[in-house]
């Protein structure tokens, strides 16, 4: 069974650039997250899709972020512009929602200079 | 608002060495838990799974237990090795369609 699969590996961007990720999750997942991982911290919750549609983005800076889920599949992630505090690993992990657990992607570093 | 702790924060053990890294939850009402692991620089491993109406999951060295009514849980290593050293993150699931929430993590480091 193929993984979580993300893309870029690593992006070093200039404040107030913008900057996108990609997730493509493991076939058949109807549940899609971003996480937000800020170097020493646990992962954060920044937005939950079920299939296409958004369950829960409350953690989501909506001013500079943004996130869509086409057609159920592929996901991207889009800052915008970016900031310093915004440097962290962003990771997208997909599961069954049916307790069966996530599977995680190896992450973006995104590092803002 | 679940809450994760993870104790301690940072362990370094030398080889061969048996060891205990503790999660606690401050919302009982879990789903299950999940037990990760993180070299630097990469993304999460899933380790091992614990359903609710379970007590522990074993794979390998690694044992991890689970006790609901008390809102912890413990990772056992057996016998470490310096290919263990790695961030150990736990992580709860309230229901099946909530977010996991994470603890801080425990870095561990084993000295050949």
């Amino acid at each position: 069974e193929a993984g979580v699969a993300q893309s870029p590996r690593y992006k070093i961007i200039e404040k107030r650039q913008s900057v996108a990720f990609w997730c493509n999750p493991i076939s058949g997942h109807a549940t899609l997250y971003w996480y937000q991982q800020i170097l020493g911290q646990g992962p954060k919750l920044l937005i939950q899709f079920q299939n296409n549609g958004v369950v829960d983005d409350s953690q989501l800076p909506k001013d500079r972020f943004s996130a869509e889920r086409l057609k159920g599949v592929d996901s991207t992630l889009k800052i915008q512009p970016a900031k310093l505090e915004d440097s962290a690993v962003y990771l997208c992990a997909s599961s069954t929602g049916q307790g069966y657990g996530y599977t995680f992607g190896s992450g973006t570093r995104l590092t803002v200079v | 608002k679940q809450e994760v702790t993870q104790i301690p924060a940072a362990l370094s053990v030398p080889e061969g060495e048996n060891l205990v890294l503790n999660c606690s939850f401050t919302d009982s009402a879990i789903y299950n838990l999940q037990w990760f692991r993180q070299d630097p620089g990469k993304g999460l491993t899933s380790l091992l799974l614990i359903q609710s109406s379970q007590r522990e999951q074993t794979s390998g060295r690694l044992n991890a237990s689970l006790d609901k009514s008390s809102g912890r849980s413990t990772l056992y290593i057996a016998a470490s090795q310096p290919g263990d050293s790695a961030t150990y993150l736990c992580a709860v699931w309230n229901s099946g369609n909530t977010p996991l929430v994470f603890g801080k993590g425990t870095r561990l480091s084993v000295i050949a």
